[in-house]
C-alpha cells in the first residue's frame, strides 16, 4: 500500500464549471503524477510534479493545470470543465522518478454535463 | 503512433490453462518495462518489473527482447482469481507509456 488517497471518488459537475481533484500520499514521495483513463486509450498522463512547486505537463495537459504547495498534495484543477474531460483520473507516485514502476491511487471517477 | 501495443483479447480460458500475453514497444530507448494489472473499475496495480534477464514470480514469468522491442507475460496453472486487465507498460523518461491492455477472463 503506497498510502495514497484521493478525493472526491466520485464526482458530477456542469459543463464550463472549475472542478479540483485531490491527491494526497503519506510517504513523502518527490514524484507524483495525474493520468486520465478513457475506454479505448491507454492512461494518459496530464501532468506530473517531481518536487514542491515544480511540475510539468505531459500528453495531454491541455484544459488543466496543478499545484503542489505541499510534498503530500498534488491538486489537479479542470479550469472550466467539458464533456470531453469525463473520465477516471489517477494519481500515481514514484519513488524515485525516471524509469521507476508507479503506484497508483484508487480514481477519480468525474462525470461533465 | 501506437508507442506501446498489445492484443486486446479478450483471452477466455479455463482454470489451470497456461497463458500467453504480448505486447511491442516502438521507442528502442526505452529502459523500463511492467506489467501491471487492473481489475474492473479499480486502480492499475504492479505485477512485476520486467528484466532483460527474464524474471520469475511465482505462476508468472515475464520476457523482454530488447532486439526485437518485446516483452511476453505468461501465466501458469491460471486461478479464476487472475480475470483481469493485463497492462504492458514501458518508461522512456518520467512518463510511463501504458498499452490498452489485454483482457483475460478465467473461467471454471
Amino acid at each position: 500500500d503506497a498510502g495514497i488517497t484521493q478525493s472526491p471518488r466520485h464526482k458530477v459537475t456542469e459543463t464550463g464549471t472549475p472542478v479540483t481533484l485531490r491527491c494526497h500520499q503519506t510517504e513523502n514521495h518527490r514524484y507524483m503524477y495525474w493520468y486520465r483513463q478513457d475506454p479505448g486509450h491507454g492512461l494518459r498522463l496530464i501532468h506530473y510534479s517531481y518536487g514542491v512547486k515544480d511540475t510539468d505537463k505531459g500528453e495531454v495537459s491541455d484544459g488543466y493545470s496543478v499545484s503542489r504547495s505541499k510534498t503530500e498534495d498534488f491538486l489537479l484543477t479542470l479550469e472550466s470543465a467539458t464533456s470531453s474531460q469525463t473520465s477516471v483520473y489517477f494519481c500515481a507516485i514514484s519513488y524515485s522518478g525516471d524509469y521507476n514502476e508507479q503506484f497508483f491511487g484508487p480514481g477519480t471517477r468525474l462525470t461533465v454535463l | 503512433r501506437k508507442e506501446v501495443e498489445q492484443d486486446p483479447g479478450p483471452f477466455n480460458v479455463p482454470e489451470g490453462a497456461t497463458v500467453a500475453f504480448n505486447c511491442t514497444y516502438s521507442n528502442s530507448a526505452s529502459q523500463s518495462f511492467f506489467w501491471y494489472r487492473q481489475d474492473c473499475r479499480k486502480e492499475p496495480k504492479l505485477l512485476m518489473s520486467v528484466y532483460s534477464s527474464g524474471n520469475e514470480d511465482g505462476r508468472f514469468t515475464a520476457q523482454l527482447n530488447r532486439a526485437s522491442q518485446y516483452i511476453s507475460l505468461l501465466i501458469r496453472d491460471s486461478k479464476l482469481s487472475d480475470s483481469a486487465t493485463y497492462l504492458c507498460v514501458v518508461n522512456g523518461g518520467t512518463a510511463l507509456i501504458f498499452g490498452k491492455g489485454t483482457t483475460l477472463s478465467v473461467s471454471s
